[in-house]
């Protein structure tokens, strides 16, 4: 069965850098077959694709956070990292990865996700 | 950037009755309409996709129909797990897949 798992500090300073991993079991990036994503949700509101990666394939970003988002990968360990610079207050929210779109199949959508977890920027 | 537009913000549904739910997408999307299911302090759960198919294990309770830009998810019968936030989604503009801000399906 898939499962992702976020995990990472829950506190990042303003203008620093947020990092997190989402550590995959039940299939394996490395197998280049589906693209991995991070989505993510400030409080009380609605979702927003940060980017997706397919290893050996590309990688994708919202072209709102392109300049400061970096989405790699561990193949050693099977994990999805994600980095964000020069956090702001804006940043805010519950991240979360999922298994994205399998390899040119159009079946874009988003399935299963990781129960997430909440990274809160402090001034 | 494709915006998906959801109505309303809020249902107040009593059990046993049918909730109907919009999404709107401000260009065709054709069928690449997703429809996710969140709880509170859950990660949304994928119910529906290309707008009218039913994701593994998603009870027949649960229908999706429309295309092009006017898409509805309808709940024929409420249960109390039901009573949840819904997300729709376009996946037409790859790969930037936006989401709608959301439904609230309330106890009436």
């Amino acid at each position: 069965q898939l499962q992702l798992q976020e995990s990472g500090p829950g506190l990042v300073k303003a203008s620093e850098t947020l990092s997190l991993i989402c550590t995959v079991s039940g299939d394996f990036i490395s197998a280049g077959t589906y693209y991995w994503a991070w989505i993510r949700q400030p409080p009380g509101k609605g979702l927003e694709w940060i980017g997706s990666m397919c290893h050996g394939v590309a990688t994708f970003y919202n072209p709102s956070l392109r300049s400061r988002v970096t989405i790699s990968v561990d193949l050693s360990r099977n994990h999805l990292s994600l980095q964000l610079t020069s956090v702001t207050d804006m940043d805010t929210a519950v991240y979360y990865c999922a298994r994205h779109s399998r390899l040119n199949s159009g079946n874009n959508w988003f399935d299963p996700w990781g129960q997430g977890t909440l990274v809160t920027v402090s001034s | 950037e494709i915006v998906m537009t959801q109505s309303p913000a809020t249902l107040s549904v009593s059990p046993g009755e049918r909730a109907t739910l919009s999404c709107r997408a401000s260009q065709s999307v054709s069928s690449k309409l997703a429809w996710y299911q969140q709880k509170p302090g859950q990660a949304p759960r994928l119910l529906i996709y290309g707008a009218s198919t039913r994701a593994t294990g998603i009870p027949a309770r649960f229908s999706g129909s429309g295309s092009g830009t006017d898409f509805t998810l309808t709940i024929s019968s409420l249960q109390s797990e039901d009573f949840a936030v819904y997300f729709c989604q376009q996946y037409s503009d790859w790969p930037l897949g936006t989401f709608g801000l959301g439904t609230k399906v309330e106890i009436k």
